[in-house]
């Protein structure tokens, strides 16, 4: 198992410019979540799923849009960056409704 | 808001056993109590969790009080290996993972 996989690892977008950030799971699980981590910062929770078609909003969602069309895939898209969105990107998984969450290593982006 | 409070920073020596204090007085009884830790700027990693009892894995014992207000996660034996950011989190089945600041705990060579 490859586990949770996020592409790309770095990215630097133009204000104004539009990404996906992907994110993706081989362990079958039902719940995916996007953080963000700010430097010097905890992780603040953008968008969840807790299965595919149903997605919802965490602490900061506002710039970000989410879907979720299967239980593998869960990609964070930025519709138009702003230097605000600089930040390290962490994708996670979770199976059933009290296991631990598993985590990728996380995209770096920069917004210039 | 995050439903936890932790220390800052904390400090151990190698070898020793690391203590990590979490408060969480407005627990509610359907409430687990989490452990992660991202080391530097790693993905965070599941540690250990509990509901009432106390826990222990091959990583760490998780000690909750009796009224729940409370827990302690004990690393056992540190290492420079586990100097990270530890986080205690408080979720009921279904529930958000939401983080707090958690503590940066350095072990000391």
């Amino acid at each position: 198992n490859a586990g949770v996989t996020q592409t790309p690892k770095f990215q630097v977008l133009k204000t104004g410019q539009s990404m996906t950030l992907q994110c993706a799971q081989d362990m079958n699980h039902e719940y995916m979540s996007w953080y963000r981590q700010d430097p010097g910062m905890g992780l603040r929770l953008i968008h969840y799923s807790v299965g595919a078609g149903i997605t919802d909003q965490g602490e900061v969602p506002n710039g970000y849009n989410v879907s979720r069309s299967t239980t593998e895939d869960f990609p964070l898209r930025l519709l138009s960056a702003a230097p605000s969105q600089t930040s390290v990107y962490f994708c996670a998984s979770t199976k059933g409704t009290i296991a631990e969450a598993f985590f990728g290593q996380g995209t770096r982006l920069t917004v210039v | 808001d995050a439903k936890t409070t932790q220390p800052t920073s904390m400090d151990c020596a190698e070898g020793r056993a690391a203590n990590l204090p979490c408060n969480h007085s407005t627990i509610s009884g359907n409430e687990y109590v989490y452990w992660y830790r991202q080391i530097h700027s790693q993905g965070p990693q599941y540690i250990i969790h509990g509901l009432k009892n106390n826990e222990t894995n091959e990583m760490a014992s998780l000690i909750i009080t009796e009224d729940r207000k409370s827990s302690t996660l004990i690393l056992p034996h540190a290492t420079l290996r586990d100097t990270a950011v530890y986080y205690c989190i408080v979720r009921a089945r279904d529930d958000k993972i939401i983080f707090g600041k958690g503590t940066r705990l350095h072990i000391l060579p």
